[in-house]
């Protein structure tokens, strides 16, 4: 089962900051955030992980909270090609830990 | 550089036929993921490879199902007996080594949507 908890859908006007939130209470000591998207018709594509620290990349900035509990995507200008379905999966660097989605979040940005 | 490449990209078979489903991963890519998903659903874990090993299998929803990895690179997804419930969209991922961190990104083809009549 997932170990994560996220809103179904969240609305975000076009050009605006979109922040995704995922509840993750049970999370281990050594297991990463990671987030994955899902354009429609597409395979799920891998946006940031992080462990503790806020980690930034070009696509999104990960903020995770000190207790590790929960974290929020954020994708600092929004466009309309950002619409997808949103997964926050936790997971170790470990061999043998598999890679376990939940239903996401489903993103729409408005014009 | 080349993705994760999936073949064919849609297949129709009628109930009780036999499929495989290919996945060619990234090279170099020690492990490889299998997944299928139904509309409206998130990926569901089928089967896990490192190497040429299934390290876990527990997806895998019955003995229809059947997946290998000969030589740690190119693998099959081998379906016997198919059921409408069978249809849904094949995913599948490779990664560079998911047990170091910063090689654990995966990386998904775009997928097998079968369609079984």
């Amino acid at each position: 089962d997932a170990k994560t908890t996220q809103p179904p859908s969240m609305d975000c006007a076009e050009g605006r900051a979109a922040n995704l939130p995922c509840n993750h209470s049970t999370i281990s000591g050594n297991e990463y955030v990671y987030w994955y998207r899902q354009i429609h018709s597409q395979g799920p594509q891998y946006i940031i992980h992080g462990l503790k620290n806020n980690e930034t990349n070009e696509m999104a900035s990960l903020i995770i909270t000190e207790d590790r509990k929960s974290s929020t995507l954020i994708l600092p200008h929004a466009t309309l090609r950002d619409t997808a379905v949103y997964y926050c999966i936790v997971r170790s660097p470990n061999r043998d830990d598999k890679i376990i989605f939940g239903k996401g979040t489903r993103l729409h940005i408005l014009p | 550089g080349a993705g994760v490449s999936q073949t064919p990209s849609n297949k129709v078979t009628e109930k009780g036929k036999y499929v495989e489903l290919r996945c060619d991963p990234i090279s170099g890519h020690t492990a490889l993921y299998w997944y299928r998903q139904s509309l409206g659903q998130g990926p569901e874990f089928l089967i896990y490879f490192q190497g040429t090993g299934a390290a876990d299998d527990s997806g895998l929803p019955n003995d229809r199902f059947f997946a290998v990895r000969p030589e740690g690179s190119v693998s099959t997804l081998k379906i016997q007996r198919t059921e409408r419930g069978d249809s849904a969209v094949y995913l599948c991922a490779s990664s560079l080594d998911p047990g170091r961190v910063g090689e654990t990104e995966a990386f998904f083809g775009q997928g097998t949507r079968l369609t079984v009549v």
